[in-house]
Formats: C-alpha cells, structure tokens, sequence
C-alpha cells in the first residue's frame, strides 16, 4: 500500500533553516507530481509546494517563494523541503502529498502522510 | 481569507442530511476546475473523501456525495452518523494564482 512518511521537523529559532524529508513507498514514485501542504495550529490547510514527476517544474505559494526549495531524489523515492530564512508565521505541521498527474498541476491528494511539526520560536 | 469560502462549521442530528457548501469564483471553480474534498480528524492527516467533483474512493460510504455548478461546489452527508464529526475542506486550483486552493474548512458537529 501506498506509504509516505515525513521527518525532519522540530523546533528552529526564526531565521534559521529545516529541512523535511517525506520518505515514499507502495507506488512508482517517479510517476506522480509531489507536493507539500501545511497546517498551522487550529488553522485550515494550506498549499506550499508542488514538483513535477522529474523535478523539472516547480510551484511555490507566495507565502514560501524564494525562502522554501522543493526537490526530490527519484533514485531514493524522496521528496524534500528546504526551509530556509524561517518565520513564527512557518509554524504547522508539514504533509507530503501524492498528486495524481505527472506535472502536479492542478492535482488533487490521494495519499498523505502523518505529518511532521515545524515550530519556529526564539 | 481563503480563496474557497466554506462555513466554518455545521451540524445536525443522527440520521439527518446536512451538506456543505464551497464557493469560488471564475478563477477557480467557474473556471472549470474540478473540486475536491477531504475528510480531517483531530490529530491526523486529512484523508480523500470526494474527487472530480462527486467521484467517491474506494472505501468512501455513498452516505457521502459531491455536486458542483457554476462557481460553487457542495458536499452532502446523508444518514449523519457520529463518526462523520469531522473537519471538511474543498480543494481546487485557481487559474489566476496558479496554485492549489483550499477552502477554511467546516466543522461538522453530530448532535
């Protein structure tokens, strides 16, 4: 079954840098558009991020552009985040997401994982 | 301010219908794109419930269903159990932004 675990989280003074892992198995990872979503505590969820199935095309949401780096390594079925330049308004629990297309444009989420929490406090 | 706009919350009685309604505009839903939604409990991941405006997956009850037209799009839930209280969100993607929309979510309360 499809598999997809995140780590990396924790608690990071503003400023600094993270970076999440969200390790994938059950499905053929190098076929699907991957993507990050957020949710910050008692908020709603929140898009961060999305890569094409080679990594080849990347969207970001305004909130992250130009701090956060999506990437993946199809050789190890892995998807990352770089944050960096961190803010208290990053605080939330990261998911990986499974799209459903290959260019993970306008994709919906057919498998999440757990989660992993990212809290940014001095 | 969430490109979707969801009720915060709703509720209704065992066995009831109570439907929950997703409003966008014509970046987004009106646009063409279909609608998705999700099912969140306390402390989990949110889970698929309805894809492409009222497809269900596979272990998804037919209790549950989804319609879109125009700029808005509903999820309903018929024969309301206690186990549907639940976080709901709609899900699409917004043509102007470029990016995938979420709306707030709506609590749903079994009385």
């Amino acid at each position: 079954q499809v598999q997809l675990v995140e780590s990396g989280g924790g608690v990071v003074q503003p400023g600094r840098s993270l970076r999440l892992s969200c390790t994938t198995s059950g499905f053929t990872f190098s076929s699907y558009g991957m993507h990050w979503v957020r949710q910050a505590p008692d908020k709603g969820l929140e898009w961060v991020a999305v890569t094409s199935y080679d990594g080849s095309d990347k969207y970001y949401a305004d909130s992250v552009k130009g701090r956060f780096t999506i990437s993946r390594d199809n050789s190890k079925n892995t998807l990352y985040l770089q944050m960096n330049s961190l803010r208290a308004e990053d605080t939330a629990v990261y998911y990986c997401a499974k799209g459903i297309t290959i260019f993970g444009v306008a994709d919906y989420f057919d498998s999440w994982g757990q989660g992993t929490l990212v809290s940014v406090s001095s | 301010q969430s490109v979707l706009t969801q009720p915060p919350s709703v509720s209704g009685a065992p066995g009831q219908r109570v439907t929950i309604s997703c409003t966008g505009s014509r970046s987004n839903i009106g646009a063409g794109y279909d609608v998705h939604w999700y099912q969140q409990f306390p402390g989990t991941a949110p889970k698929l419930l309805i894809y492409g405006n009222s497809n269900r997956p596979s272990g998804v009850p037919d209790r549950f269903s989804g319609s879109k037209s125009g700029t808005s799009a509903s999820l309903a839930i018929t024969g309301l159990q206690a186990e549907d209280e639940a976080d709901y969100y709609c899900q699409s993607y917004d043509n102007t932004l470029s990016v995938v929309v979420f709306g707030g979510g709506t609590k749903l309360t079994v009385l």
